[in-house]
C-alpha cells in the first residue's frame, strides 16, 4: 500500500524567509496530493492541492511542486509570516479513491520574529 | 453555514464504558471519515464511508465501530474503550465530486475535534 514520508518534522525559519517541506510517496498510482494546515488547537484545513497531470501550482505565497518520476512533492511558502506557524500535513491518494488519503506525519513550522 | 460538527468536544471516561462520538455534516457530502491524531503519528484513518450503508475500514479500525444510516451522520462507537484509545479524534467529509473544472473537489472538511481520555 501507499506510504508517505514527510520531512522535516520541525522547521524553524526567520520571518520573511522561505520554507520548504518535502514529502515522498511509494505508490506510483497515486495522483492526488493535498496539503493541509493545522493551527494550534484547530482542525486541519486544505491550503493547496495538486493532481499528477500538473507539475506545479501556486496560490499567492504558497506553491506545490510535484516530481512524478522521483515520487516526491514539496510545499513552498515564501515571505513567511507569523500566521504561517502551524503543523503542515501532506497526503497522497488515487484520484478515484480520495477517501483513502495516506497522510504524512506532519511538519511543525515555526516562524521566528 | 456549511460545517461539520462533532460531539462531545471533550470526554473523560473509564475503561470499558461504551461511548459514542457523533459527527454530522450539512453539506450533503457522500464521503465521511474518522481519524485519530496522536503526537508524531499524524492523522490515521479509522473508518470511512462512501455513502449511506457503505462503510469500510481504514488503517486503525480495531476497537471502533461506525454506522451510516443517514447521509449527514457518521457516529463513531467505542464499545469497550481502553487507555490506548486516548487521542484527538476528527471527523471529516468530502463531496467526492470529480466534476471537471471544480477546484479541489476532494477537499476534506474537518470537524472541530473530540479530545478523548480513557483512564
Amino acid at each position: 500500500g501507499e506510504n508517505v514520508e514527510q520531512h522535516p518534522s520541525t522547521l524553524s525559519v526567520q520571518e520573511g524567509d522561505s520554507a520548504v517541506i518535502k514529502c515522498t510517496y511509494s505508490d506510483s498510482a497515486s495522483n492526488y496530493f493535498p496539503w493541509y494546515k493545522q493551527e494550534l488547537g484547530k482542525r486541519p484545513q486544505l491550503i493547496i492541492d495538486i493532481r499528477s497531470n500538473v507539475g506545479e501550482k501556486k496560490d499567492q505565497r504558497i506553491a506545490v511542486t510535484l516530481n512524478k518520476t522521483a515520487k516526491h512533492f514539496s510545499l513552498h511558502i515564501t515571505e513567511t509570516q507569523p500566521e504561517d506557524s502551524a503543523v503542515y500535513f501532506c497526503a497522497a491518494s488515487r484520484w478515484d479513491s480520495n477517501y483513502q488519503l495516506i497522510w504524512g506525519a506532519g511538519t511543525k513550522l515555526i516562524i521566528k520574529p | 453555514e456549511a460545517q461539520v460538527t462533532q460531539n462531545p468536544r471533550y470526554l473523560i471516561t473509564v475503561t470499558g464504558k461504551k461511548l459514542t462520538v457523533t459527527c454530522s455534516q450539512n453539506m450533503n457530502h457522500e464521503y465521511m471519515s474518522w481519524y485519530r491524531q496522536d503526537p508524531g503519528l499524524g492523522l490515521r484513518q479509522i473508518y470511512y464511508s462512501m455513502n449511506v450503508e457503505v462503510t469500510d475500514k481504514g488503517d486503525v479500525p480495531e476497537g471502533y465501530k461506525v454506522s451510516r444510516k443517514e447521509k449527514r451522520n457518521f457516529p463513531l462507537i467505542l464499545e469497550s474503550p481502553s487507555p490506548n484509545q486516548t487521542s484527538l479524534y476528527f471527523c471529516a467529509s468530502s463531496s467526492g465530486d470529480g466534476l471537471a473544472g471544480v477546484s479541489s473537489p476532494y477537499e476534506q472538511y474537518f470537524g472541530p475535534g473530540t479530545r478523548l481520555t480513557v483512564t
